[in-house]
């Protein structure tokens, strides 16, 4: 299985700050990768696919980046909103695997 | 528009069956594909298994042996069955439309299943 690994295991930004998860694969994904925000209670909402796609409706300030085994979700100037639990996930192969989260909070 | 929503039963006791339903609506089962994603309290998001649009399914071996997905295309509705419960097994399971190739788009709100006596 390819095994997904993401820091920092949690993260406090200000107001307008910009943030960066990382998300590192166990073999190469080849872009197959696509990020998600969970708030509590909720499911899961994709934001990002293909390393760097923009979902439909999701703000311009999240941007994905990468390729190979390395990826990054940057937050562009940090909303109240953006405050929840952020997942990479690979699509290269099954079985579906996800990385461990990342905890953002608004300081 | 599209939509999943899990539906079964909260409590389940330890060795007995969870059986849960995902039904759809927007989309046929028939050109779409379902995965179900469960995730234990605190914890993160595990992938469990998938049938395709074909009907044919797979699973995640760490589970294969007590998993079962299936579906009745004239409900539109997926099925999951795992059997030999334990408490481990306690999480909010979620179903999401899988498209080939694609990330889960649609997801469902979750059910959640807690495993105790």
């Amino acid at each position: 299985d390819i095994q997904m690994t993401q820091s920092p295991p949690s993260l406090s930004a200000s107001l307008g700050e910009t943030v960066s998860i990382e998300c590192r694969a166990s073999e190469d994904i080849y872009s197959n990768l696509a990020w998600y925000q969970q708030k509590s209670g909720k499911s899961p909402q994709l934001l990002i696919y293909y390393a760097s796609s923009l979902q439909d409706g999701v703000p311009s300030r999240f941007s994905g980046s990468g390729s190979g085994t390395q990826y990054s979700l940057k937050i562009s100037g940090m909303q109240p909103e953006d405050e929840g639990v952020y997942y990479c996930l690979q699509g290269s192969k099954y079985p579906r695997t996800f990385g461990g989260g990342t905890k953002l909070e608004l300081k | 528009q599209v939509q999943l929503k899990e539906s079964g039963p909260g409590l389940v006791q330890p060795s007995q069956t969870l059986s849960l339903t995902c039904t759809v609506s927007g989309l046929s089962l028939t050109s779409n594909s379902v995965s179900w994603i469960r995730q234990p309290p605190g914890k993160g998001l595990e992938w469990m298994g998938v049938i395709w649009s074909n009907g044919g399914t797979d699973y995640n071996s760490a589970i294969k042996s007590r998993l079962s997905i299936s579906r009745d295309t004239s409900k539109s509705q997926v099925f999951l069955k795992m059997n030999s419960l334990q408490t481990e097994d306690t999480a909010m399971y979620f179903c999401a439309r899988n498209v080939p190739g694609d990330p889960f788009d649609y997801w469902g709100q979750g059910v959640m299943v807690t495993v105790s006596s």
